[in-house]
């Protein structure tokens, strides 16, 4: 059962607009989430993250939002630029229980940014 | 942010063989993991290596096929043993200082078993 979902697999957004990437995930326990970038043929790089005491947290173009209720974040990027395209992965951690430090993470959602 | 550098970046394997896939980083840190990921699937987590301990372990993943070695706090290994085609993923490792802090990732191990 996955934990961590994204349920878009695709995005098409054009330049200068605004990209929302959605997750939304199932453990209660978790209360650290992190998005990362991935471009073809390298490791994924860290964007942002998030804790659950937050329910907002910006970094220049990019923002993540947390709603703790409905078990839900999104990664706002605005404005959208054609080198944002690439492979968004949602990941979430906790601090106690079975799995500390452990990152899980969602299948991704592939971001094109058109010019 | 720690570099990380991981090789090979990529390897074509006969089945029935194993390889170590090495993990090196600029800095001393505490965490370390592996991770998979499986065409068209997310990231899986293989296993966490903390130097001075034995490997954890996660569910579906057993030390036999996929033994580590974290012999300090800058290195790893993982080892894919006994290959099968269903073991042909892109392997990752990652950093953390610690629990609730951003991980950081080498380029992976992309692994055809043929």
């Amino acid at each position: 059962d996955q934990q961590v979902k994204q349920n878009s697999p695709s995005l098409s957004v054009q330049e200068g607009r605004i990209s929302i990437l959605n997750c939304d995930y199932t453990n209660s326990m978790f209360d650290y989430f992190l998005w990362y970038k991935k471009y073809p043929a390298e490791g994924p790089t860290f964007l942002i993250s998030i804790s659950s005491i937050k329910d907002k947290n910006e970094d220049g173009r990019f923002t993540v939002f947390l709603n703790k209720s409905a078990k839900h974040l999104s990664l706002h990027i605005v404005p959208s630029q054609p080198g944002d395209s690439a492979v968004y992965f949602c990941a979430a951690s906790a601090a106690y229980g079975g799995s500390q430090g452990n990152l899980i993470f969602g299948k991704g959602t592939k971001l094109s940014v058109k010019p | 942010s720690a570099v990380i550098s991981q090789k090979p970046s990529r390897d074509i394997c006969q089945r029935g063989t194993s390889l170590t896939i090495q993990c090196q980083v600029d800095s001393q840190v505490t965490m370390m993991f592996w991770y998979r990921q499986q065409p068209g699937q997310s990231l899986t987590l293989i296993a966490t290596a903390n130097q001075g301990s034995e490997a954890t372990y996660e569910s579906g993943f057993v030390i036999d096929k996929f033994p580590i070695s974290r012999p300090n706090l800058t290195f790893s290994t993982l080892t894919v043993s006994n290959m099968s085609p269903e073991d042909s993923s892109i392997y990752l490792c990652s950093v953390a200082e610690g629990t609730n802090t951003e991980a950081f990732f080498g380029q992976g191990t992309r692994l055809t078993v043929v």
